[in-house]
Order: structure tokens, then sequence, then C-alpha cells
């Protein structure tokens, strides 16, 4: 099974809001990720966790904050977003971080900030 | 700094009408290149790992290939359900993260 679920499926939110995006994988792996994904454009890396520490942050503004409570759980917490961070936004996950492990994405979720 | 260039943009064809999608890549030392289908507001869907040239993998009508410079994902006989975004993407030896193209869009008509 190759299954990251992602909740919710779609989001509306105003700029004062605080809402939070879950990931989930039951599939052993160890390195989860974050991404955004703006139309016709192919998903740019936003976070990588690697055994529930955070390993990379792309330069992703504070309004963004990840959080990996466990080995299977991935939160994106957002806060005080603007119109231009709608998109989709992506959860995966890979067996590790390091070497050329296949990357299996979740069904996303589609956020939009008005 | 690791490349991907994706060929065509946007492919039309017809149903049974085989055809081949490129993805060429600039990478110090690739770890891996990778080809993802992309539904419209869907998440990627894993497609083919490829690690050194002269590999090729097979999934029922899609090919890929690899050589030292590109790769191409063959469609055999389409059907419109193979309509979609086709993402490849690579892993430098360097790198941290993947590297994506920015998609080929397949549209099939019956």
């Amino acid at each position: 099974d190759t299954e990251v679920t992602q909740t919710p499926k779609h989001l509306v939110m105003g700029m004062t809001n605080k809402k939070s995006l879950k990931c989930e994988q039951h599939m052993g792996h160890r390195a989860m990720y974050w991404y955004k994904q703006k139309a016709k454009k192919p998903p740019e890396l936003m976070f990588v966790y690697s055994y529930e520490k955070l390993s990379i942050n792309e330069s992703v503004p504070s309004r963004f904050s990840p959080e990996c409570p466990n080995s299977s759980l991935l939160n994106l917490h957002l806060h005080a977003l603007q119109p231009e961070d709608s998109a989709l936004y992506l959860c995966a996950s890979s067996q590790t971080s390091g070497g050329a492990n296949t990357q299996y994405f979740g069904p996303g979720t589609r956020l939009t900030v008005l | 700094e690791d490349q991907v260039t994706q060929s065509p943009e946007a492919l039309r064809l017809q149903e049974g009408e085989s055809s081949s999608l490129n993805c060429s890549y600039t990478v110090s030392g690739l770890r891996g290149l990778f080809w993802y289908r992309q539904d419209p507001g869907k998440g990627p869907e894993f497609l083919f790992t490829l690690y050194s040239a002269g590999e090729e993998k097979e999934k029922e009508r899609l090919k890929a290939t690899l050589t030292k410079k590109e790769s191409f994902l063959h469609i055999t006989a389409p059907k419109p359900e193979d309509s979609a975004t086709y993402l490849c993407a690579v892993l430098g030896e360097y790198g941290n993260k993947l590297v994506f193209g920015a998609g080929t869009i397949l549209r099939v008509k019956s």
C-alpha cells in the first residue's frame, strides 16, 4: 500500500484565520514532505522532515508552520495567509530522505485564501 | 545547478496513436529519475524510478527509458484515460531535493 492521505480536501480561509492541514501515512516511511503547487506549475518543496526532525526549510514565510507529531503524521499550521498563498498543498513521504527513494504524494488540499 | 526540461509542453493524440514524451536533464551525478502522472487538482501519482543509463521499465501502455542525458516516456496505443500531465523529476548526487520539469500535458481524443 502506497497511500498518503490528506485532510481536508478543500479549505477556504480568511487572511486572519488560523487553520491546519493534516497528512498521514502508514508505510513506515521516515521522511515526509510539504509541497506547494500553483496552477500549471510543478510542485515546489516547502519543508522536509526526516525522522520527525525538520531537515529542510526552503525559506518559507513564518505564516506556514510545520509540525511532525510522530512518524506517521505531518501537519502544516497556517496563520495570517495572503491571497497569493492560494494553491494545492501536497504532502509526500519516502522511506528516508537520503538516497534516491521514491516520494509518494497524497491527493492534496486545495487552499483558497480570501 | 540541476535542471530538467520536458518536451513537448502539450501533446494531442488520437486514441491508439503511439508517441513519446521527452525529459532532458543536466545533473552532477544522477541518483534517480522519476516519472509521475498528475490529473487536474490531484496529487502526482508515481509511475517509474530509473537509476542508471540503459534502464527500462514498463507498466501497461507506458514504458520509460533512460540515457545519460534524457529519459523518454513511450505511450503505446493510448486511451482517453491516459490524458494527464506527466511530470519528470531528478535527484542529483549533490542535491537534497527533487528537481521537477514543467511537465507535458497529454490529451488523448477518442
